[in-house]
């Protein structure tokens, strides 16, 4: 099993529409969670980190972690074409600084 | 802050040769770490720094691979005996304890090595 699994996609959501992005994670002492975007050729950027279980707004952007169910998602509100990239999961496990990253979810918003 | 900065940002090099690259963190960032992404999977983890100190690396780190942070600022990532299995991007990245939130990790623009 992997550590951080995420669905390759391509997810395809039209201009204006809500994207949903998921994320599982198998080490329950897992205790930071993060969310960056990549673009091609580009390194990644950090959107959002969540640390307790619940909803995390910023801006279009809401952050969702369940850490009963190990689980965490990210919400992209009005998708823009400019949010097409890929969306990297990373989890740190507690008592560790090293942060393991999911494949990553490919995005595609349809003008 | 400055961003993270990586040089160089692309590097051929041939079979067997040694290659360098350079990571200079966000100013005053403590933590630095190395990884290593190939096409269509995440960054790998390689190695952490705190300071000067190198406090973990990968079991994947192979004893070609070595990195330094002397002087608890820049860093500097040097494989040895290049193979190519060892082309991909070497991502650079760095965070701060003295902020609420240290455990948030800020990319450099990667250094790109090619292996032929």
């Amino acid at each position: 099993q992997k550590e951080v699994e995420q669905n390759s996609g391509p997810l395809s959501v039209p201009e204006g529409a809500i994207a949903s992005l998921n994320c599982t994670y198998s080490d329950r002492g897992s205790q930071s969670f993060f969310w960056y975007r990549q673009y091609s050729g580009k390194s990644p950027e950090l959107i959002m980190s969540i640390y307790s279980n619940g909803d995390k707004e910023d801006g279009r952007f809401t952050a969702q972690l369940n850490k009963a169910s190990q689980y965490v998602s990210l919400l992209i509100r009005d998708s823009q074409p400019s949010d097409s990239a890929t969306y990297l999961c990373a989890v740190r496990s507690g008592g560790y600084q090293k942060v393991t990253f999911g494949t990553g979810t490919k995005l595609q918003v349809i003008p | 802050d400055t961003g993270v900065s990586q040089n160089p940002r692309h590097k051929i090099t041939k079979r067997g040769q040694n290659v360098t690259f350079r990571c200079d963190p966000i100013s005053e960032h403590n933590r630095l770490y190395w990884y290593r992404q190939t096409l269509g999977q995440g960054p790998e983890f390689l190695t952490y720094f705190q300071n000067e100190a190198q406090l973990e690396k990968s079991r994947l780190l192979s004893d070609r691979f070595s990195a330094e942070r002397p002087k608890g600022s820049f860093s500097t990532l040097e494989i040895q005996r290049t193979e190519q299995g060892d082309s991909a991007m070497y991502l650079c990245a760095s965070s701060s304890t003295d902020r609420g939130n240290s455990y948030e990790q800020y990319f450099g623009p990667g250094t790109r090595l090619t292996v032929t």
